[in-house]
């Protein structure tokens, strides 16, 4: 099956720098990549996915790459805020029909520091 | 629309007791899921479902069953608790097809004694 690795586990950046956090994945057939974010007490929220056939996608101060050669991708985050202190999970599905089977990363506590 | 909602949040149970987490969602979603969460080991999925009827298991499904007798519910069925089912349990769904978005619910956190 999938497997996700995700690092670093833990990281802290000063607020107004970025935070990279970056994932690699085992099955080349793994086609569509979620990034989801996790504050204390809540279940995850999607904040930007990418699909196989896209090299990056941006939304505002958040952008994912992904280089599918190399089977990884990644997650930026531009000019932190106090605010984007959260866990954050990378994902992957590997079904063909739907993204029911997601398999998670271990996650990555960002601590943004004031 | 509520979204996910699940009950109940909080529940210690003791060794050997059966119990069932709910869930229920309002969005016509086709497909359902469940994962735990544990330290260190992010979201591995229980058993999932990709419409009412039918169900099929995920990364981690000993201990636990599942049916979809309805669009909306999900329950999530601990047949005999253990404590390494210590964990907290979030349900999930999404519309069908590959890249649409998973909504997760708040989460039930249960320890097992």
């Amino acid at each position: 099956g999938e497997n996700v690795e995700q690092h670093p586990s833990t990281l802290s950046v000063q607020e107004g720098d970025s935070a990279v956090i970056k994932c690699t994945y085992s099955d080349s057939a793994s086609n569509y990549f979620p990034w989801y974010k996790q504050e204390l007490g809540k279940g995850p929220q999607l904040i930007i996915d990418i699909r196989s056939n896209v090299g990056e996608k941006k939304d505002q101060r958040i952008a994912v790459t992904l280089n599918k050669t190399a089977k990884h991708f990644s997650l930026h985050i531009t000019e932190t805020q106090p605010e984007d202190s959260a866990v954050y999970f990378c994902a992957a599905s590997i079904s063909n029909f739907g993204n029911e089977k997601l398999t998670f990363g271990t996650g990555t506590r960002l601590t943004i520091i004031p | 629309n509520a979204g996910v909602t699940q009950t109940p949040k909080f529940q210690v149970l003791k060794t050997g007791q059966s119990m069932t987490l709910q869930c229920a969602q309002d969005m016509n979603h086709e497909y359902m899921s469940w994962y735990r969460q544990d330290p260190g080991m992010g979201l591995r999925l229980i058993h999932y479902s990709v419409g009412a009827g039918i169900t099929d298991q995920g990364e981690v499904p000993n201990g636990y069953n599942v049916s979809r007798s309805t669009t909306e519910d999900f329950p999530l069925r601990l047949l005999s608790a253990a404590p390494s089912q210590t964990s907290v349990y979030f349900c999930a769904s999404s519309y069908s097809g590959t890249g649409t978005q998973v909504y997760f619910g708040p989460g039930t956190r249960l320890t097992v004694t």
